[in-house]
């Protein structure tokens, strides 16, 4: 079945920098990738997406490419700010089967 | 907005008690799902219901069981709790069939098994 690492566990950053985590997907047949985020109290929320027809996607801040010959996709965070510190879960879907990262935990300081 | 509510944030049970999870959303979404998430360990599927009355087992079913009587009700059951079920339970709805589509998740219940 599907497997999904995502890297890294954890990663601090200074407000103002740029926040890159990385996951890797096994089966080549997944063609649906989200990535959702969790702050401290709060269930999961989507916050950006990218089917398998695309090779990258914008969203203000936000954007995550995707290389499906090499069965990776990143989520980059540009300008980071306090209120992007939280848990950032990956994903990868088959259609039939949706597998989570084990999550990044995100901590931006002023 | 869409709302998926948990009635329970935080439970104490103890080993053995049949302990019931319970979740609501407003959205008239066909497909439900409950999550296990652990540190480390990310969120695992443990059941999930496309529609009202049928339910498919996920990744790690064993020890669980689920109801979905009405469409905006599905329910995680714990049958008898043990040590190993202390865990952060989330339920998810969506509109879309195939989980190739947004997840619209609870805000989570703490289950602590003593």
């Amino acid at each position: 079945g599907e497997n999904v690492e995502q890297h890294p566990s954890t990663l601090s950053v200074q407000e103002g920098d740029s926040a890159v985590i990385k996951c890797t997907y096994s089966d080549s047949a997944s063609n649906y990738f989200p990535w959702y985020k969790q702050e401290l109290g709060k269930g999961p929320q989507l916050i950006i997406d990218i089917r398998s027809n695309v090779g990258e996607k914008k969203d203000q801040r936000i954007a995550v490419t995707l290389n499906k010959t090499a069965k990776h996709f990143s989520l980059h965070i540009t300008e980071t700010q306090p209120e992007d510190s939280a848990v950032y879960f990956c994903a990868a879907s088959t259609g039939t089967a949706l597998i989570f990262g084990k999550g990044t935990t995100l901590s931006v300081s002023s | 907005d869409v709302k998926v509510t948990q009635s329970s944030r935080y439970l104490v049970k103890r080993t053995g008690e049949k302990v019931f999870l319970e979740c609501v959303q407003d959205m008239d979404h066909e497909n439900m799902f409950w999550y296990r998430q652990d540190p480390g360990l990310g969120l695992r599927l443990i059941y999930f219901s496309y529609d009202v009355k049928m339910k498919e087992k996920g990744d790690i079913p064993e020890g669980y069981s689920v109801s979905r009587e009405k469409k905006e009700r599905f329910s995680l059951i714990l049958e008898s709790a043990s040590t190993n079920q202390t865990s952060m339970y989330l339920c998810a709805s969506s509109p879309w069939t195939g989980r190739t589509g947004e997840l619209f998740f609870g805000e989570g219940s703490r289950l602590t098994v003593l």
